[in-house]
């Protein structure tokens, strides 16, 4: 069936490098995708967006690629602070909207 | 049912009044979530359970939305004294814990 999946459950990253979340999807009709950040207690906040005429978008620190062809879309998080360590969900949204399992982002001192 | 539903699937309603919207959920998902979809645009967080307990509220917009899941299952988002921008489609998500989200079908809500 349809799905959008995460390759990594969990990832840490130290204190100011980048870092890569990534993420599959497989319906090719979806043309609209979405990365949300969810830390403890609280619920999915949109952090960007990106549509599928595009193959990549920048946010502030964050950066995200579209490879059709391969049907993976990546989130780069630039300098990462401790701020961001919540899990990372990505969601395509076509004719209906489909949330990935999460990425939880580990941020090492 | 096998997926989340939602109703009803269309609510016209003239402003000033009230609605409820009703999700029910994924038979044993332990959390359930509401978000407001604009025409074109991805859902946007309103607020979320985990079992009865609303973990976060910070989504809703204004005092005239409220939500409840008094047993831990259905779940209601009432909006009062609807206005004309309160118009969107609503939708109801539900998971286990921290997985994947699956969607309800929506309520797209008109307000005259």
């Amino acid at each position: 069936g349809e799905s959008v999946g995460l390759h990594l459950p969990t990832l840490s990253v130290q204190e100011g490098d980048n870092s890569i979340i990534n993420c599959a999807y497989s319906n090719s009709a979806s043309d609209y995708f979405i990365w949300y950040k969810q830390e403890s207690g609280k619920g999915p906040q949109f952090i960007i967006d990106i549509r599928s005429n595009m193959d990549k978008r920048q946010g502030q620190r964050v950066t995200v690629l579209l490879n059709k062809t391969v049907k993976h879309l990546s989130l780069q998080i630039a300098a990462t602070q401790p701020g961001d360590s919540a899990v990372y969900f990505c969601a395509e949204s076509g004719d209906k909207i489909i949330f990935g399992k999460g990425t939880r982002l580990h941020i090492l001192p | 049912g096998a997926g989340v539903s939602q109703s009803p699937r269309y609510k016209v309603t003239k402003r000033g009044q009230d609605v409820a919207l009703r999700c029910d959920p994924i038979s044993g998902h332990v959390s359930l979530y509401w978000y407001r979809q604009a025409l074109g645009q991805g859902p946007e967080f309103l607020t979320y359970f985990n079992y009865e307990a609303q973990q976060d509220k910070s989504g809703l917009p204004n005092d005239r939305f409220s939500a409840e899941r008094p047993e831990g299952s259905i779940s209601t988002l009432t909006i009062q004294r609807t206005e004309q921008r309160d118009s969107a489609m609503y939708r109801c998500a539900s998971s286990s814990s921290l997985e994947t989200q699956y969607f309800g079908p929506g309520t797209r809500l008109l307000v005259l």
